[in-house]
């Protein structure tokens, strides 16, 4: 069935990286786009970035810039989300959401990954 | 950035009866960008609405949206007890930014 599947929970020290995974299936990966949204324990949601699986053109919020690396591989239909440089305010659910034609950056999301629970602590 | 603010920020009732959510974008919102998602304890968001009024696939029609410009409504006409839940709006007119949440709650 359609869906996207995330990788496990991740315990990170303050000032490592996390590479969490997004594995598609039941649809035509190349077709879309893939953004990642994060929620605080708590809190609301908040958009991280999008990738085009389509051509890997990428477009990452103005407060991460520089901390996160969105990545795809076609040959696996799998997406990747890399953080960098992590504080504790970085612990979070983070989910993978499918987002538009693969051309658009800015679209809704209409599947959702499950989540990976990031924890940053010392 | 586009800010979106959410009214109220919990709302009481019974099942069956009317839910009207709110939210204001603190400028307007092109083409009429906006979303609607719902989250339940423990899951990931549910996409209800795109484009401020268009249902998502499987989405039952008691979940309406409404709305252009800087103000939308999302109108749930009759409560069912698996509608309590967190509603969220976004705007993808220009770099996403989503409202913090309205909590529907069972009286």
């Amino acid at each position: 069935q359609v869906q996207l599947v995330q990788s496990g929970a991740e315990v990170k020290k303050p000032g490592a990286s996390v590479k969490v995974s997004c594995k598609a299936s039941g649809y035509t990966f190349t077709s879309y786009g893939i953004s990642w949204v994060r929620q605080a324990p708590g809190q609301g949601l908040e958009w991280m970035g999008w990738i085009s699986a389509y051509n890997g053109n990428t477009n990452y919020a103005q407060k991460l810039q520089g901390r996160v690396t969105m990545t795809t591989d076609t040959s696996t239909s799998t997406a990747y989300m890399e953080l960098r440089s992590l504080r504790s305010d970085d612990t979070a659910v983070y989910y993978c959401a499918r987002a538009g034609d693969g051309v658009k950056p800015y679209w809704y999301f209409d599947l959702w990954g499950r989540g990976t629970l990031v924890t940053v602590s010392s | 950035e586009i800010v979106l603010t959410q009214s109220p920020g919990t709302l009481s009732l019974s099942p069956g009866e009317r839910a009207t959510l709110s939210c204001r974008a603190s400028q307007s919102v092109s083409s009429s960008y906006l979303a609607w998602y719902q989250q339940k304890p423990g899951q990931a968001p549910r996409l209800l609405i795109y484009g401020a009024s268009s249902r998502a696939t499987g989405i039952p029609d008691r979940f309406s949206g409404s709305g252009s410009g800087t103000d939308f409504t999302l109108t749930i006409s009759r409560l069912e007890p698996e509608d309590f839940a967190v509603y969220y709006c976004q705007q993808y007119g220009s770099s996403p930014t989503f409202g913090q949440g309205t909590k529907v709650e069972i009286k």
